[in-house]
């Protein structure tokens, strides 16, 4: 079956780096995707890995290792308002998504 | 642009009902889903149509019904409801199968 794992829940101090792991196996691989959804609200597009390497997009980064089924999310100089829930997605061989159920990240002062 | 539009935003139903969930993008985009989430799941896909005219079956399609008539709606049909559709249902639309999805607000349904 496709599994994906992400950590349920997660606390940091505001200022600080979190990383956020995630790890997959699918049937094929067409991509990597991280999300960001906060409370009652729509997943927002955050992050997206097709190759290896690390992916720098501001504070945020996103890495990924094929050869191993494994992906990060990395927040810099964390804030308030980043406590979300952050979803990982991988794309399969027919190109569906298939989802992790996304780690609940709490910032703390 | 208002992206992708939900309605209701909120809905409690009888069990035994139909509903129909609306969804709307202006974007263009010719790949639309529908995905439930559930407390502790990640999204699941319940169906999708790659292009106006036709529609596919995800991973959790039994109960529900879509039509795609044309490239800007996605409707989404619950022939009779029950509990266990009890759920926040998100649309959500893609240039092409293999690009990034778009999400709309999501709809909250409780079906009692």
């Amino acid at each position: 079956g496709q599994n994906i794992d992400q950590p349920t829940e997660m606390t940091a101090t505001e200022g600080a780096i979190v990383q956020i792991n995630c790890t997959y196996q699918t049937s094929g691989f067409n991509g990597l995707f991280w999300y960001q959804q906060h409370a009652g609200e729509a997943p927002t597009f955050l992050s997206y890995n097709v190759l290896d390497g690390l992916e720098e997009k501001g504070r945020f980064s996103s890495f990924l290792s094929r050869s191993k089924g494994y992906s990060y999310l990395l927040l810099k100089e964390l804030q308030m308002k980043d406590s979300a829930s952050y979803l990982c997605a991988v794309r399969d061989r027919d190109y569906q998504l298939i989802w992790g159920a996304g780690t609940k990240l709490i910032i703390k002062p | 642009t208002a992206g992708i539009t939900q309605a209701p935003t909120s809905q409690i139903l009888a069990a035994g009902r139909s509903m129909t969930l609306r969804c709307t993008q202006d974007m263009r985009h010719n790949a639309m889903y529908w995905y439930r989430q559930d407390l502790g799941l990640g999204l699941r896909l319940i169906h999708y149509s790659n292009t106006a005219g036709t529609t596919g079956k995800g991973e959790v399609p039994d109960g529900y019904s879509v039509s795609r008539a044309n490239t800007d709606d996605f409707p989404l049909t619950l022939a009779s409801a029950v509990p266990s559709q009890t759920s926040v249902y998100f649309c959500a639309s893609s240039d092409e199968e293999a690009d990034t999805q778009y999400f709309g607000p999501g709809t909250r349904l409780t079906v009692l």
